[in-house]
């Protein structure tokens, strides 16, 4: 099986910056995509193909990837950015559609 | 305004069986590969079945082959998760997911449906 692993949780002050990891050996070989999950809600897309943007996201939510490990980092963080995080890699075999990352929750102090 | 929404969820007893829907409205929905995703209570996202756009490719999660049947109407822009043999750890809201992209990444959910499986 394909496991990816995110820190379980990231506490932040409003202002500064959250950085989250998204580590497993399928990553260096596949594009990663990030979802964010406010409480009660269905998740939404913020990055796509490790680096980019959907519109609507603001500039502040960027995504890199170097190696094994993937990382999404929200710079100035407001309270509104307060959820969950998950990566996401598209697998797409038989046994594996794709696997989501652990999941990170963001608290902002 | 895209959106997907999902119908079909409920109360069921172990071994039971639910058929869910997802409606698709303001996306190609015949263009976009489509999915179900789960999420047990306090839990993180499952993955557990994928349709490609003309259902020739169909995958499913360990923890559900067997008992789940995916399927898709394209004329009605609709998904269909089959549920049998229901057991406890599948109570999770059910989400339907769409990729429109090569890279496959989701790029739409619905907002999700209950299922709770419990005597």
């Amino acid at each position: 099986s394909y496991v990816v692993t995110q820190p379980p949780s990231v506490s932040v002050a409003p202002g500064q910056t959250a950085t989250i990891t998204c580590a497993g050996n399928i990553i260096e070989s596949r594009s990663v995509h990030w979802h964010q999950q406010r409480p009660g809600q269905a998740p939404v897309l913020v990055v796509y193909d490790n680096v980019d943007r959907p519109s609507g996201i603001p500039e502040r939510f960027s995504g890199s990837k170097s190696g094994n490990t993937a990382t999404l980092t929200i710079n100035r963080v407001e309270p509104g950015d307060e959820a969950d995080y998950f990566c996401q890699v598209w697998i797409g075999g038989p046994d594996h559609p794709g696997v989501f990352g652990t999941g990170t929750r963001v608290t902002v102090l | 305004e895209v959106q997907l929404v999902e119908s079909g969820g409920g109360l069921v007893q172990p071994g039971g069986s639910l058929r869910l829907s997802c409606v698709a409205s303001g996306l190609p929905f015949s263009f976009n590969s489509m999915n179900w995703v789960r999420q047990a209570p306090g839990k993180g996202l499952e993955w557990i079945s994928y349709i490609s756009m003309g259902s020739s490719s169909i995958y499913y999660a360990d923890s559900v082959r067997g008992r789940f049947t995916i399927s898709r109407e394209n004329v009605k822009n609709s998904l269909y998760l089959e549920m049998n043999d229901l057991r406890d750890d599948d109570t999770a809201v059910y989400y339907c997911a769409a990729i429109g992209s090569i890279s496959f990444y989701i790029d739409v959910w619905g907002k999700g449906t209950t299922v709770t499986v419990s005597s």
